[in-house]
């Protein structure tokens, strides 16, 4: 069966540092991963996603992730913090019926 | 642009009401979802479809049931609705046909948050 666990449920960082969101997933099929961003009261927008491929794989907003076979992770990073980056960031797997198997999230606060 | 539309934001309702949340998609999509959101618990999937009058349960369909008239729509009722379905619940679509890999995300709508007195 597919998991995701996300390290932490709530991350600080100072604006211009280094973001690092930790996900390892559980599948028993070659996964596909997603990495999603809520923004208060609104729904998920989807931040960037591996299938197959180059293992490093770039997103909107300046992030990216890389997935590790070896550590079963695809941890997302972004070099420089932004204010606008506050948000809370959910890590997917595909799960075996076309859905989705979610993460319980990680809420990123960004200090001045 | 991709849409999914939900159509109320935020609602109300009594313990025992009978409640409809509508979700509508304009991409022609052939897989809709309805999750349940909470603090700390992440997204949990309540049911889903894969094509019109098909249901699938999902992780906690207990106390819900769906409905999937027309392939753009698919609706979430709470018979009667009790606090513990307090909650945001979002709806989404995706491309992918049944048995296919999902290779491809979930387009989410904006939300719908119930609030059970």
């Amino acid at each position: 069966a597919q998991s995701v666990t996300q390290l932490g449920s709530h991350v600080s960082v100072s604006e211009g540092a280094l973001v690092l969101l930790r996900c390892n997933y559980s599948s028993s099929v070659p996964p596909y991963l997603f990495w999603y961003v809520q923004y208060p009261n609104q729904g998920l927008q989807l931040l960037l996603k591996y299938t197959t491929g180059a293992t490093l794989v770039k997103g909107i907003n300046g992030f990216e992730a890389e997935f590790k076979k070896s550590e079963t992770s695809f941890h997302l990073t972004k070099p420089s913090a932004h204010m606008s980056d506050a948000a809370e960031y959910f890590c997917a797997v595909t799960g075996g019926q076309g859905n989705l198997i979610f993460g319980k999230g990680t809420k990123l606060s960004v200090k001045p | 642009d991709v849409k999914v539309t939900q159509s109320s934001r935020y609602l109300v309702k009594r313990t025992g009401e009978k409640v409809f949340l509508e979700c509508v998609q304009d991409m022609d999509h052939e897989n809709m979802f309805w999750y349940r959101q909470d603090p700390g618990l992440g997204l949990r999937l309540i049911y889903f479809s894969y094509d019109v009058k098909m249901k699938e349960k999902g992780d906690i369909p207990e106390g819900y049931s769906v409905s999937r008239e027309k392939k753009e729509r698919f609706s979430l009722i709470l018979e009667s609705a009790s606090t513990n379905q307090t909650s945001m619940y979002l709806c989404a679509s995706s491309l992918i046909r049944w048995g296919s890999v999902n290779t491809g995300e979930l387009f989410f709508g904006e939300g719908s948050r119930l609030t059970v007195l």
